[in-house]
């Protein structure tokens, strides 16, 4: 079940410049994007969310971009920090009847950000 | 700030063995969800709760798992009869009774099945 995808295992950046992570999906009902941060033993942290009506949503440092017609978001870190080095998980999420919006994640791709 | 809390943080169980996971989810919360992650893999959906009952359920949520509310603040995952494959990370979520609103994680239980 490939229906998002994070296609970089890994990222480095140097602090103070842009980390760029991308994610890729293809069912078009999905209508809700997250990003989520996650450090080792710990639970995912959310992030960042964007729904399907919007291009952009921007928070501080985070801004999420969505391409609805290249099935395509990306998440923008704007200057990285080395607190920033985790797993980022690119989540998607359905309307249902029944109101459940599960998550389907991606892989995830772990960020180091280099003092 | 609020977040939902799991116990045990490490279950180690022999194989054929219940284990019951516990999540206390945020206070103000509705939607409850369990999810996992065998090492190396996904976090994939397991199962979701609203109202008492279960809004809906993967295929790995199969007759040996079941889950429930058994007071106003506990929300509880149980493997009746656990598989080595049962071995994973179990991570309880918790969200609003609003749309497009993000789902808050625990830290998760690891489940060793000897």
């Amino acid at each position: 079940d490939q229906q998002v995808k994070q296609n970089s295992p890994s990222l480095s950046v140097q602090e103070g410049r842009i980390s760029i992570l991308n994610c890729d999906y293809t069912n078009s009902m999905f209508d809700y994007f997250l990003w989520y941060k996650k450090y080792p033993a710990e639970g995912p942290t959310f992030l960042i969310s964007i729904s399907s009506i919007k291009d952009k949503n921007e928070d501080g440092r985070f801004t999420v971009f969505l391409n609805k017609s290249a099935k395509h978001l990306s998440l923008h870190i704007v200057p990285s920090q080395p607190g920033d080095s985790a797993v980022y998980f690119c989540a998607a999420s359905a309307e249902t009847q029944g109101g459940s919006e599960k998550l389907v994640f991606g892989k995830g791709t772990k960020l180091t950000v280099n003092p | 700030e609020p977040e939902v809390t799991q116990t045990p943080s490490h279950q180690v169980t022999q194989m054929g063995q219940e284990v019951i996971l516990r999540c206390v989810p945020i206070s103000n919360h509705l939607y409850f969800y369990w999810y996992r992650q065998i090492l190396g893999q996904k976090v994939e959906f397991l199962v979701s709760f609203y109202n008492n009952e279960i809004s809906e359920k993967s295929e790995i949520f199969d007759d040996q798992f079941s889950v429930e509310r058994p007071d106003g603040s506990n929300f509880t995952l149980k493997i009746r009869s656990t598989k080595l494959e049962d071995s994973a990370m179990y991570f309880c979520a918790s969200r609003e009774n609003r749309d497009n609103q993000p789902q808050h994680f625990g830290d998760g239980t690891r489940l060793s099945i000897l």
